[in-house]
């Protein structure tokens, strides 16, 4: 059974940088695994931020991007602001129609 | 503008039957593979289901397989799942996703999600 890691928590100042990252029980992801991003704030859908690894989905602000670091994905917010306090999501490309989603991390921006 | 509105959720017995539906405008269903992913109460997202965009290929998360049936009608743009022999663990809101673009493997609009209460 494949589990995709994300931390639970994490905190930000407003205006710091923060990188949460997606990784995987066994093994490394990489850029075959197409890592993807997504922001849900509690009552709301899934709004997706990056794609196949590093690309920004339309409108997103350019305080956010994707990367490979080290055997994981990860997601990096530059100069944090306070309305992107909210649950972020990796999900994975197993291959033959699979994805994994991440647990998701609560980002606390204060 | 891409939409994608889901119905049919609401209260149903363990053991019980429902079908969820995603209705999608704004684009070329047809053209497009399609998913549904769940989120149960205080949860985290998980995947459940997807359909190629002919509707010929399927898969399902193990916890579902051989209970739940994704399909689609390209004639009215809809998606659907049919939800059976359900289990208080199906309790969640159900959100479809649409899946575009040639080798993409991302989902990039989500609706708005419809809610399933397993409960006696």
């Amino acid at each position: 059974q494949t589990v995709v890691t994300q931390e639970p928590s994490f905190s930000v100042s407003p205006g710091g940088t923060v990188t949460l990252t997606c990784g995987l029980s066994s093994g490394s992801v990489s850029t075959t695994y197409y890592p993807s991003w997504y922001q849900q704030t509690p009552g709301q859908a899934p709004r997706t931020l990056i794609y196949s690894t590093n690309t920004r989905s339309s409108g997103v602000p350019d305080r956010f991007s994707g990367s490979i670091l080290g055997n994981k994905a990860a997601l990096t917010i530059t100069g944090a602001q306070a309305d992107d306090e909210s649950d972020y999501y990796c999900v994975l490309y197993m291959g033959s129609g699979s994805w994994v989603f991440g647990g998701g991390t609560k980002l606390t921006v204060l | 503008e891409v939409q994608l509105v889901e119905s049919g959720g609401g209260l149903v017995q363990p053991g019980g039957s429902l079908r969820l539906s995603c209705a999608a405008s704004g684009f070329t269903f047809s053209s497009c593979p399609m998913h549904w992913v769940r989120q149960a109460p205080g949860k985290g997202l998980e995947y459940v289901s997807g359909i190629s965009s002919n509707g010929y290929s399927t898969y399902y998360e193990d916890s579902v397989k051989g209970r739940f049936t994704i399909s689609r009608d390209n004639s009215k743009n809809t998606l659907y799942l049919q939800m059976g022999s359900l289990r208080a663990e199906d309790m969640a809101v159900y959100y479809c996703a649409r899946r575009c673009g040639s080798g993409t493997w991302y989902f990039d609009y989500w609706g708005q999600g419809t809610l399933v209460t397993v409960s006696s």
